[in-house]
């Protein structure tokens, strides 16, 4: 079965640091991908980033980087010069090559402290 | 439309009741997928669409849920004699692609929150 794990409920970081949000995966698959996905309170889900498991650069989105150890299978995402517009839930999902659902981690509560 | 809508935002409904869900997803989008988020955790799949056609419903919880999409576009899902373990947020999202589902980003709606009681 394919699962996806974040293991930190939430996580808060002072507006303009850096915050690195953690997430582990796992598949028997050798082609997937994986996205974070953002969702601020009460309003919908939007793509922050997405790694295709096959490059080997790390995907990189203006403030947004993340962390891809294909080995480790881990994939954390990195924010840096934080906003307070930040300030939402993170979800970690992957899709598989055989499997085109999203499977989903618990999600991390980001808080920006001005 | 600019991005893909849910209605209602918001649904009350007492424990027994038939509820209806709406999805008008990106305009030429043929991929949508329903997923239903309970409070504090990631969403799960519920079931697809291809066009008209509903691929997969491996997600669906009971044989009370029934989702359909008749002409390609707006999709409904359904929820028959709600009970209250149904009380969630209903999110819809929808993809471009004909046939590469995987990998391909889905685009969300804002949801629909269902409180059965």
């Amino acid at each position: 079965a394919q699962t996806v794990t974040q293991s930190q409920p939430e996580m808060s970081v002072q507006e303009a640091e850096t915050v690195t949000l953690s997430c582990t995966y796992d598949t028997s698959e050798s082609d997937y991908y994986l996205f974070w996905y953002k969702q601020p309170p009460s309003r919908q889900m939007i793509l922050v980033i997405r790694q295709e498991a096959y490059k080997q650069q790390n995907a990189t989105e203006n403030r947004f980087s993340v962390n891809f150890q294909k080995a480790a299978k881990s994939f954390s995402l990195k924010i840096s010069d934080s906003q307070l517009g930040d300030a939402a839930m993170y979800f970690c999902a992957s899709s598989m090559d055989s499997n085109y659902q999203l499977i989903w981690g618990a999600g991390t509560k980001l808080i920006i402290k001005p | 439309g600019a991005g893909v809508s849910q209605s209602p935002r918001y649904k009350v409904a007492k424990r027994g009741q038939d509820v209806a869900l709406r999805c008008d997803p990106i305009s030429g989008h043929v991929s949508l997928f329903w997923y239903q988020q309970a409070l504090g955790q990631g969403p799960e799949f519920l079931t697809y669409f291809q066009n008209e056609a509903q691929l997969d419903k491996s997600g669906l919880p009971s044989d009370r849920f029934f989702a359909e999409r008749p002409e390609g576009s707006v999709s409904t899902l359904k929820i028959q004699r709600t009970q209250q373990e149904d009380s969630a947020v209903y999110l819809c999202a929808t993809s471009g692609s004909l046939a590469g589902l995987v990998g391909e980003t889905q685009y969300f709606g804002p949801g629909t929150r269902l409180l059965v009681l």
